[in-house]
């Protein structure tokens, strides 16, 4: 298994322009969940989703948008970038019976 | 809402020693999840040990305890024979149960650094 993979693993980005990070996990989880990084915190959730066709608000949604439309790929989408969504991304999944979430490598943002 | 504290921004051990890094929650439930997660400089989030809160015994994984105090709402990370790779920013979370289990709510992080 190649557990989560996450793609591109650094982007730079100018301010306005939109981009897909790319999330997939081969463990057949139900959940997919995208957090992201700031300096000096810890992450923070931005959406999740429960299986293919739902998804959910987490805690920093504003100015992402996310899909699920198979169970292995949960990509999050950035329409407009700020430079305010400059972080480390992390994708994580898990199996609901296990209740323990394991997490890609981690994209790193830079919008300009 | 679920809070998670970590007190200690920074921490230091020497090679070998023994050192525990405190965390501590706020939260309402009564069942939930509690798990250490350790970040070395590659960034990657690895998965130290996790505590179920229905029980009482405290989790162990090889030089990796915990001292999971529920009414405290105190949950301590207790690393022996601290090893250089040890060294890594260590956070706290914390999940409810029953949930997505999708949504972890995480501290601050501690900076650990193992010293030879």
């Amino acid at each position: 298994n190649a557990g989560v993979t996450q793609t591109p693993k650094f982007q730079v980005l100018k301010t306005g322009q939109s981009m897909t990070l790319q999330c997939a996990q081969d463990m057949n989880h139900e959940y997919m969940s995208w957090y992201r990084q700031d300096p000096g915190m810890g992450l923070r959730l931005i959406h999740y989703s429960v299986g293919a066709g739902i998804t959910d608000q987490g805690e920093v949604p504003n100015g992402y948008n996310v899909s699920r439309s198979t169970t292995e790929d949960f990509p999050l989408r950035l329409l407009s970038a700020a430079p305010s969504q400059t972080s480390v991304y992390f994708c994580a999944s898990s199996n609901r019976r296990r209740e323990t979430q394991y997490f890609g490598p981690g994209t790193r943002l830079l919008v300009l | 809402a679920q809070t998670v504290t970590q007190s200690q921004p920074e921490m230091s051990v020497q090679e070998a020693e023994t050192v525990t890094l405190s965390c501590t929650y706020d939260t309402s439930e009564n069942n939930y999840y509690l798990f250490w997660y350790k970040q070395p400089p590659s960034r990657q989030m690895i998965l130290v040990i996790r505590q179920e809160a229905y029980k009482q015994q405290n989790a162990t994984e090889n030089r990796f305890s915990v001292n999971f105090q529920k009414a405290a709402k105190s949950f301590s990370l207790k690393i022996s024979d601290s090893q250089l790779g040890d060294t890594a920013m260590y956070f706290c979370a914390f999940m409810r149960t029953g949930t997505s289990g999708s949504r972890l709510t995480f501290g601050e992080g501690t900076q650990l650094t193992v010293n030879p």
